[in-house]
């Protein structure tokens, strides 16, 4: 079955950006979605379709995807911007979940 | 402004069946799939399933087959998820979500606020 892996944890400064990375076999032949999950809410859709961003989602956030690896980044991470970040495709009709990356802003 | 309501928290001894909800409001809800997503604690996402409510189409992750059943009442606007027997290992948080432009495999728009489920002797 298909997998997608991210590490555990990120840990930038504030103001300094920050860089998700979302692996998988072949990965540029799917569309990644990004999702933010602070603690004790549901998640929110941050980038879909790669590089898209939802309306009401800022601008300091960017996808892209190549190769085996996808990449989120935030442009200047805010305190606000503390969560855990997952990864989403679907691979055959099935959705599939990275185990999602901690990001601290300190 | 689309939500989607589910019915909050549950708490079960193994064994015993559950069904919980999850309601749809702000837009049509027979032409938007809906899918079932498990957070144990501390946990990823993992994806149990979906359904498309016009034609009660419905795909399980093998992960899930058979261990759970995923329907919809669209007279009320409410898609379920339940269990026959439960188990200890079932304790989580379950959110329901939409995808993106009816499409079944594309990005999970909008979420519920999700149902914490514990089952504990």
């Amino acid at each position: 079955s298909y997998e997608l892996t991210q590490p555990p944890s990120v840990s930038v400064p504030p103001g300094q950006t920050a860089l998700f990375t979302c692996s998988g076999t072949e990965l540029d032949d799917k569309y990644v979605s990004w999702y933010q999950q602070k603690s004790g809410q549901s998640p929110v859709l941050v980038i879909y379709q790669d590089s898209r961003r939802p309306s009401g989602i800022p601008d300091r956030f960017s996808g892209s995807n190549s190769g085996n690896t996808a990449t989120l980044t935030i442009s200047g991470a805010q305190a606000v911007d503390e969560a855990v970040y997952h990864c989403h495709v679907w691979d055959n009709r099935i959705a599939i979940f990275g185990g999602g990356t901690r990001l601290t802003v300190l | 402004e689309v939500h989607l309501v589910q019915s909050g928290t549950a708490v079960k001894k193994p064994g015993e069946s559950l069904k919980i909800s999850c309601k749809g409001s702000g837009y049509i809800f027979t032409n938007y799939w809906i899918a079932w997503v498990r957070q144990r604690p501390g946990k990823g996402l993992e994806y149990m399933g979906i359904i498309y409510p016009l034609d009660s189409e419905i795909r399980y992750s093998p992960s899930f087959q058979g261990q759970v059943t995923i329907s919809t009442d669209n007279s009320i606007n409410t898609a379920f998820l339940q269990w026959g027997s439960l188990e200890a290992s079932d304790s989580a948080m379950y959110y329901c979500a939409t995808t993106a432009g009816g499409v079944a495999t594309e990005a999970f728009v909008y979420w519920g606020q999700g149902n914490l489920v514990t089952v504990s002797s």
